[in-house]
C-alpha cells in the first residue's frame, strides 16, 4: 500500500501568515489522484483541492496546491481565521486501495 | 447534488454485529464505485472497503478483511457494510463516499463498548 507522510502535524499560525503542509507518498503517484481535504470539527472532511492543484467548487483563491511524483504541497497564501481546521491528503492513485496523509492541524495564534 | 446519507450507527457489544447502510441520491447510482471509511475519535481517515459499480468486486484493508463485507443494491440506491466481529479499535464514524474526490455522506457513529 501506498503509504502518504504528511507534514507538519500541526501548525500555529498568524492571520496573513502563508502556510505550506506537505505530502510525500512512498512510491511514485499519479497527479490526478492526489487530493486534499479540510475537515473542521464535528464535519465531514470537504474538498479542496483536487487532482494536486484544481481548487474545488467555491474554494477561494487563497488555497493551492503542487507537486508531482511523490512530493506534493498544499499552500494557504495568506490564513483566515475560518481556515483553522485539519488538513488531509489523499492518493487514489492505488484505486481502490486509496489512502490518507495523517493530517495537519492548523490553528491561529 | 450528490447526496450520501448514512444510517444504521449506534452503541454495539464487543463480539456482535451491525449493519450500516448509505442511500444515495442525485447521480446514476450503478455506474460507480462506492467506499466506505472511517475515523476513529479524534484520529485521521482510514478506508475500510470498496465495491465495483456491478457489485461484482470488494476490496478490504488487513484491517477488516474477513469481518466486514460491502455491497450494494443498485436497484435501490444504497450501498452497505455489514460488520462482524466488532471491536474496540472499530468505534468510529463511518463515511459512505462515491468514487471520485469529494463526494462524502454526513458519517455515522459506530461505538462498540461493552
Amino acid at each position: 500500500a501506498i503509504v502518504l507522510n504528511q507534514s507538519p502535524s500541526s501548525i500555529v499560525a498568524s492571520q496573513g501568515e502563508k502556510v505550506t503542509i506537505t505530502c510525500r507518498a512512498s512510491s511514485s503517484i499519479s497527479s490526478n489522484y492526489l487530493h486534499w481535504y479540510q475537515q473542521k470539527p464535528g464535519a465531514f472532511p470537504k474538498l479542496v483541492i483536487y487532482s494536486t492543484s484544481y481548487r474545488a467548487s467555491g474554494i477561494p483563491s487563497r488555497f493551492s496546491g503542487s507537486g508531482s511524483g511523490t512530493s506534493y504541497s498544499f499552500t494557504i497564501s495568506r490564513v483566515e481565521a475560518e481556515d483553522v481546521a485539519t488538513y488531509y491528503c489523499q492518493q487514489g492513485s492505488s484505486n481502490p486501495k486509496f489512502t490518507f496523509g495523517s493530517g495537519t492541524k492548523l490553528e491561529i495564534k | 447534488e450528490v447526496q450520501l446519507v448514512e444510517t444504521g450507527g449506534g452503541l454495539v457489544q464487543p463480539g456482535r454485529s451491525l449493519k450500516l447502510s448509505c442511500v444515495a441520491s442525485g447521480f446514476t447510482f450503478n455506474n460507480y464505485w462506492m467506499s466506505w471509511t472511517r475515523q476513529a475519535p479524534g484520529k485521521g481517515l482510514e478506508w475500510v472497503a470498496s465495491i465495483t459499480n456491478s457489485g461484482g468486486s470488494t476490496y478490504y484493508p488487513d484491517s477488516v478483511k474477513g469481518r466486514f463485507t460491502i455491497s450494494r443494491d443498485n436497484a435501490q440506491n444504497t450501498l452497505y457494510l455489514q460488520m462482524n466481529s466488532l471491536r474496540s479499535e472499530d468505534t468510529a464514524t463511518y463515511y459512505c463516499t462515491r468514487e471520485g474526490p469529494g463526494n462524502w455522506g454526513q458519517g455515522t457513529l459506530v461505538t462498540v463498548s461493552s
